[in-house]
Parts: C-alpha cells; sequence; structure tokens
C-alpha cells in the first residue's frame, strides 16, 4: 500500500533553515508528482507547490518562489522540502501529498515545524 | 489565485440525518478538454492528515462510503453526506486543483446535534 513517512518534528530560530523529508514506498515513486501543503496552527490549508518525481520539475506557488526548494532523491524514493529565512509565521504542519489523477491523494503524517527564538 | 469559499463555516446535524456543505470557487475549475470539474472534497480529523473522498467533483476514492457525495460544475459545488454517522465528526475542506496555485476551501466543521 502507499505509504509516506515524514520526518520528525523541528524547532528552529527565526532565520534559519529546515528540510522536510518525505519518504515513499508501496509504489513505483518516479510515476508520481508530491505535492507539499502546510497547516498553520488552529488554521486553513496552503498548498506550497509540487514536483515531478520523475523529472525534478517543480511548480511553486508565487508566495514560496526564492524560499523554498523542493528536491526528490529517486535513488531512496525521498522527497524535500527546504524553508529558508524562516520566519514565526512559517511555524505549521507540513505536509507531502501524492498525486492521483492530478489530485493530492496520499498523505504523510506531517511534521510539525516551530519557529522560535 | 482562485479563491474557495465553503459555508458554512460549522454544522451541527443529528445522527441519521443529511449534511450539505457549500463549496463556490471565483473562476470555473471546469476543463473544457476533458469536461472535468477539477474539485475535490477532504476530511480531517484532529491530529491526522487530509483523507481525500471525492475528486473530479463526484467521483469517490476507494474505500469512501456511499454516504458521502459530490456534485456541481464550474464554480459551485456541494458535499452531502447522507445519513450522518458519529464518525464523520470532522472538518471538511474543498480543493480546486485546476490551475496553479491550487487553492482550499477555509473548512467547515461538522458536528452531532
Amino acid at each position: 500500500q502507499v505509504q509516506l513517512v515524514q520526518s520528525g518534528a523541528e524547532v528552529k530560530e527565526p532565520g534559519a533553515s529546515v528540510k522536510v523529508s518525505c519518504k515513499a514506498s508501496g509504489y513505483k515513486f518516479t510515476t508520481y508528482g508530491i505535492n507539499w501543503v502546510r497547516q498553520a496552527p488552529g488554521q486553513g490549508l496552503e498548498w506550497m507547490g509540487w514536483i515531478s518525481a520523475y523529472n525534478g520539475n517543480t511548480d511553486y506557488a508565487q508566495k514560496f518562489q526564492g524560499r523554498v526548494t523542493m528536491t526528490t532523491d529517486t535513488s531512496t524514493s525521498t522527497a524535500y522540502m527546504e524553508v529558508r529565512s524562516l520566519r514565526s509565521d512559517d511555524t505549521a504542519v507540513y505536509y507531502c501529498a501524492r498525486d492521483e489523477l492530478a489530485v493530492p491523494a496520499y498523505w504523510g503524517q506531517g511534521t510539525l515545524v516551530t519557529v522560535s527564538s | 489565485d482562485i479563491v474557495m469559499t465553503q459555508s458554512p463555516e460549522s454544522l451541527a446535524v443529528s445522527l441519521g440525518e443529511r449534511a450539505t456543505i457549500n463549496c463556490k470557487s471565483s473562476q470555473s475549475v471546469l476543463s473544457s478538454s476533458n469536461n472535468n470539474n477539477y474539485l475535490a472534497w477532504y476530511q480531517q480529523k484532529p491530529g491526522q492528515p487530509l483523507k481525500l473522498l471525492i475528486y473530479w467533483t463526484s467521483t469517490r476514492e476507494s474505500g469512501v462510503p456511499d454516504r458521502f457525495s459530490g456534485s456541481g460544475s464550474g464554480t459551485d459545488f456541494t458535499l452531502t453526506i447522507s445519513g450522518l454517522q458519529a464518525e464523520d465528526v470532522a472538518v471538511y475542506y474543498c480543493l480546486q486543483y485546476y490551475s496553479s496555485p491550487y487553492t482550499f476551501g477555509q473548512g467547515t466543521k461538522l458536528e452531532i446535534k
């Protein structure tokens, strides 16, 4: 069965960077894309972008252009998302979600990133 | 960006009754190339990730009970839960995946009356 297992919770100071991983199993990794979505505490959902696991093409939401980088490692079936220059309002649970017929269908368990001095 | 507006923000329904959640997009999410509306519905329970319920407006994901149904086209969409059960208590979100950036509705909290 499809599984996405994300890395553990992180606490970072403002201005630092964080890199969240999302390890896929149960399917051929390069066949599908990976979306990244975040949810601030008690808030709604924000789509950050998408990466093709086939060729590494990316599509970032304009809000995150230049501050977020999505990558994949096909040798380990793992997707990564790095956020730089962290601010307090980046505190959120970050989710990876695999495509299925273009819709984010299979979700990781989420990674809480706390930005605090 | 396409703005998704859900209503109501919260909803209390008696067990066994029908719950209806609406979602309106600021632009059409209907693709002329395949005649599909790129609209999905998700369920989120506390501390859990999203669970895909419905995609392409009305196609139920595998394993989703048939009491969940979706309808609509263009800019107006509805999620209906017929015969509400206790395990349906959750927050429900719509998502448009027609154009980048994908955008979610603000969520509807469903409770038991």
